[in-house]
């Protein structure tokens, strides 16, 4: 079976300082991973996706995750946080056919002025 | 490209009465179509999903169904609303074969 941790609920930071949102999962395959990042009340957008090609994985809007094998995690960086960045963001784990594509709870994203 | 819509965007409901909410993609053919819902404070709960007309598998019982009546319309269904039915429902699409899903712009449902 696969899960995904999303260590923190909630992540303040103030506009212009660097983002980091915690992701670690589980799976017995080779997965692939995913971030989604949600705005209020709009579909979810995706950021970006790992699938073993390359473990530093770039995505839009500047983000970009680093998949650790030894510790399961892929977390999501940005070096210079937006006020546009402000949302929820979701890790999503997948067994690479589509029919277990697994959502972890989320974090919520505030960015300060 | 390929594009997403739902319909409609908002809906209030009284209990009790019916559900349809619809949701079509575009630019692409035989995709894989899901319905999730997400309740205030509980993330994404996968309810249906498809891999052509009229396969439906469901992942959680409950007074929804859903239909495929055409390659890539994906409707979701209720013939008496509870008011557990309010929250917010997306729909998403992927390739046959893929594993990434791409989601649209969502149904914000309230029963009252």
């Amino acid at each position: 079976a696969q899960s995904v941790t999303q260590l923190d609920s909630h992540v303040s930071v103030s506009e212009g300082t660097p983002v980091l949102l915690r992701c670690n999962y589980s799976s017995s395959y080779s997965p692939s991973l995913f971030w989604y990042v949600q705005h209020p009340n709009k579909g979810l957008q995706l950021l970006l996706k790992y699938t073993s090609a390359a473990t530093l994985v770039k995505g839009i809007n500047g983000f970009e995750a680093e998949f650790k094998k030894s510790e399961t995690s892929f977390h999501l960086t940005k070096p210079s946080a937006h006020m546009s960045d402000a949302a929820e963001y979701f890790c999503v784990v997948s067994d690479n056919y589509g029919q277990n594509f697994v959502f972890g709870p989320g974090t919520r994203l505030s960015v300060l002025p | 490209s390929q594009t997403i819509h739902q319909w409609p965007a908002t809906l209030v409901q009284p209990v009790g009465s019916p559900l349809s909410l619809e949701c079509t993609v575009e630019g692409t053919s035989n995709p894989n179509l899901y319905w999730y819902r997400q309740a205030a404070g509980r993330g994404l709960q996968l309810l249906f999903y498809s891999v052509g007309i009229g396969q439906i598998s469901s992942e959680v019982p409950q007074n929804l169904s859903a239909s495929r009546p055409q390659d890539r319309q994906f409707i979701l269904s209720s013939k008496k609303l509870l008011l557990s039915d309010s929250g917010f429902y997306l729909c998403a699409w992927a390739t046959s074969g893929s594993d990434t899903q791409y989601f649209g712009p969502g149904t914000r449902l309230t029963v009252l």
